[in-house]
């Protein structure tokens, strides 16, 4: 079945520090991967996402790639801010059938950003 | 461009009390999506909706909860009679058309239940 699992929080990092949140996956077939970023008191926004293996997603400062031998999808920045802090959820998309559309999604990992 | 709205954004009841929840989704959105998310946890698909048709429903306790899609446009979900593990965030997501990452899913803020 399908499934993600990302590291478990909270991260608390000073400003301009590096960030990686850790996500890997467990999927029938070639899902798509999405980073979700929950801001307080919003609903969930797409962060950026990757269709195919190698591809790399990126938006506002974050990165992630797409790593088919290894399962994973690691969101990383290379200098945070306070503004990031936020929950960061993984997710994959079904890609077939009756999970086409579906979004599986991990638990989440708040980051707070200290100045 | 306006949003996916719900309402209310905070419910608190008693275990065995009805609570219904309203979704309007982006205009023009023909898919929509209930997730429920247990603190700690990942949204979790509920339902979703296909203009006014049921797409999936496999994760939807039938017995105490329902969904409809009246006229393809807003949606409203209901729990009769509701437990204690259903204390939840239910979020309503919309996009154009079915299939991610085609078609984006845009969440809403949420209505946080809490049974007592």
């Amino acid at each position: 079945g399908n499934s993600v699992t990302q590291m478990e929080g909270p991260v608390t990092l000073s400003e301009e520090a590096f960030l990686t949140i850790n996500c890997t996956y467990t999927a029938t077939g070639y899902p798509s991967l999405f980073w979700y970023v929950q801001y307080p008191g919003e609903g969930l926004q797409l962060l950026l996402k990757a269709t195919k293996a190698d591809d790399k997603g990126s938006n506002k400062g974050f990165e992630a790639t797409y790593r088919k031998e290894t399962t994973s999808f690691h969101l990383e920045k290379g200098s945070v801010q306070v503004s990031d802090s936020a929950v960061y959820f993984c997710a994959l998309s079904g890609n077939r059938g009756s999970t086409l559309g579906r979004l599986y999604f991990g638990r989440g990992t708040q980051l707070t950003v200290w100045p | 461009e306006a949003g996916v709205a719900q309402s209310p954004r905070y419910k608190i009841i008693e275990k065995r009390q009805s609570v219904a929840f309203w979704c309007n989704p982006i205009s023009g959105h023909a898919t929509l999506y209930w997730y429920q998310q247990i603190l700690g946890q990942g949204p979790k698909l509920l339902i979703q909706f296909q203009n006014n048709g049921v797409v999936d429903d496999s994760q939807l306790p039938k017995d105490r909860f329902s969904a409809e899609r009246l006229k393809g446009v807003d949606s409203t979900l209901k729990i009769q009679p509701a437990k204690l593990e259903d204390s939840a965030v239910y979020l309503c997501a919309s996009s154009e058309g079915q299939g991610t990452p085609s078609y984006e899913q845009y969440f809403g803020p949420g209505t946080r239940l809490t049974v007592t």
